[in-house]
């Protein structure tokens, strides 16, 4: 079974400021994705940046970063030069390469930027 | 990048009523959807993987007699609420995998009332 872990309920930055968002996974599958995604007050989900297993390098998306660290089984999703346009929930997710393609949600973060 | 439509957007309905939400992939064919379920300030749970032509798979916990799911084309998915009460009132949001790579498109969600 895959579970993810998001152990910030929620945070508040000042606005301009980096933010990292802790995510762990655990999983039996040799090969998977991780996700992180953003949800506004609207509910839509708003894909961010993916990282595959077996990818080399942390995966990059204009302000946002995936820190992996696959030993550790952690995916941090860091967010530079923070907006107030960031504030949202935010969540991690991951699903198996092979086979059925759902996605097993962490809690989430509620970011929220302050000006 | 590819669309995928819920419809309504919001309803409103008594218990012991039935009601239908759709879910369309606009520009592309998807022979798997996904059923999530979000109640308010919790992560998104999947109930069920909706195959076209097939029956849809429940998740561990999710009445597939209350939760009726028809995939009926390679671009419709609907999920019927039989008989709801006020527990059933949760935002609904179905989603859809790319063709290619790891791409999850996912519909605006659907906001359920049950009075």
């Amino acid at each position: 079974a895959q579970k993810i872990t998001q152990t910030q309920p929620g945070m508040f930055v000042q606005e301009k400021e980096a933010v990292t968002l802790d995510c762990t996974y655990d999983t039996s599958d040799p090969s998977y994705g991780l996700f992180w995604y953003k949800q506004p007050s609207s509910g839509e989900m708003i894909f961010l940046i993916y990282q595959g297993s077996y990818d080399q390098q942390n995966a990059t998306e204009g302000r946002y970063s995936l820190n992996f660290q696959k030993a550790r089984k952690s995916a941090n999703l860091v967010i530079s030069a923070s907006q107030l346009g960031d504030s949202a929930m935010y969540f991690c997710a991951m699903r198996r390469i092979q086979g059925a393609q759902k996605l097993v949600f962490g809690q989430g973060t509620r970011l929220t930027i302050n000006p | 990048g590819a669309v995928v439509s819920q419809h309504p957007s919001w309803v409103i309905c008594k218990s012991g009523t039935s009601v239908k939400i759709e879910c369309r992939s606009l520009d592309f064919q998807a022979t798997t959807m996904f059923w999530y379920r979000q109640f308010p300030k919790q992560s998104l749970m999947l109930m069920a993987t909706s195959n076209e032509g097939s029956k849809a798979t429940y998740e561990q916990g999710v009445e597939k007699d209350k939760f009726l799911i028809n995939h009926a084309s390679l671009t419709l998915s609907t999920l019927t609420v039989t008989s709801a009460h006020p527990e059933d009132s949760s935002f609904y949001i179905c989603s859809a995998p790319g063709l290619a790579g790891h791409e999850q498109y996912f519909g605006p969600g659907t906001r359920l009332t049950v009075t």
